[in-house]
């Protein structure tokens, strides 16, 4: 057990909806990563929050977006869902904004069907 | 385009056997390579690396890095049926703060 939870662990919605995916990171943990693994792409890197600020970004479609919360919970916002937005989504925190000397701990993720 | 390749994709070998499991990388900007092994759903950590030729050791596992050829491998002898899953190798790319990950290699040990 990493310390990181997600909430849901599944979700099957239908194809032009929009879901909210929870984080909460490690407990002292600052930033937050959001990843989305599907079968054809492998482990991609969405977005990083630190400290409720956005830090860097990766291939996030403009139908996604994130935010963090001063409690430092972080959401995943994925709207107008496609059919290969079906994926397992990845949150991981690390305690600061990601230096060599951090590592990342996932999160169980959350399995996203979209029918 | 930062790159990062693992081979084999996939590997099947019996229990005791000694694996290798290689990583090559084209990145704009190394900060540091990580091994995570992924069983049925989170990766789980396994090493960081960071400098050149120092090899990192846990039970039977160890991994090195060779910044200079740009790969990483990761060993693992006496292997468990325990060991198999897929293991991830990332790099962080310093400055965009973000891991990019290679496709996995997926390990199989028989009994």
């Amino acid at each position: 057990d990493s310390g990181v939870t997600q909430t849901p662990k599944h979700l099957i919605t239908a194809t032009g909806q929009r879901v909210t995916l929870r984080c909460s990171p490690r407990s002292g943990d600052l930033s937050v990563y959001w990843y989305q693994q599907s079968l054809d792409q492998g482990l991609q890197f969405l977005i990083q929050y630190y400290n409720g600020e956005e830090r860097a970004k990766g291939n996030i479609l403009e139908r996604f977006s994130a935010q963090q919360f001063p409690d430092l919970h972080s959401e995943l916002n994925l709207s107008s869902l496609e059919l290969g937005d079906s994926a397992l989504y990845f949150c991981a925190s690390s305690p600061r904004h990601g230096g060599a000397v951090d590592t990342q701990y996932f999160g169980p993720g959350t399995r996203l069907t979209v029918l | 385009e930062d790159k990062v390749v693992q081979s084999p994709l996939s590997l099947v070998v019996h229990e005791g056997d000694t694996v290798t499991l290689n990583c090559s990388y084209e990145v704009t900007n190394f900060r540091s390579l990580l091994w995570y092994k992924q069983e049925k759903k989170a990766p789980t950590f396994l090493f960081m690396l960071t400098s050149s030729g120092i090899e990192k050791k846990s039970g039977r596992l160890s991994s090195i890095l060779d910044k200079k050829e740009l790969f990483s491998i990761l060993n693992i002898t006496a292997t468990q049926t325990g060991d198999s899953a897929i293991y991830l190798c990332a790099v962080l790319i310093q400055g965009a703060q973000k891991l990019v990950f290679g496709q996995g290699t997926r390990l199989t040990i028989n009994p």
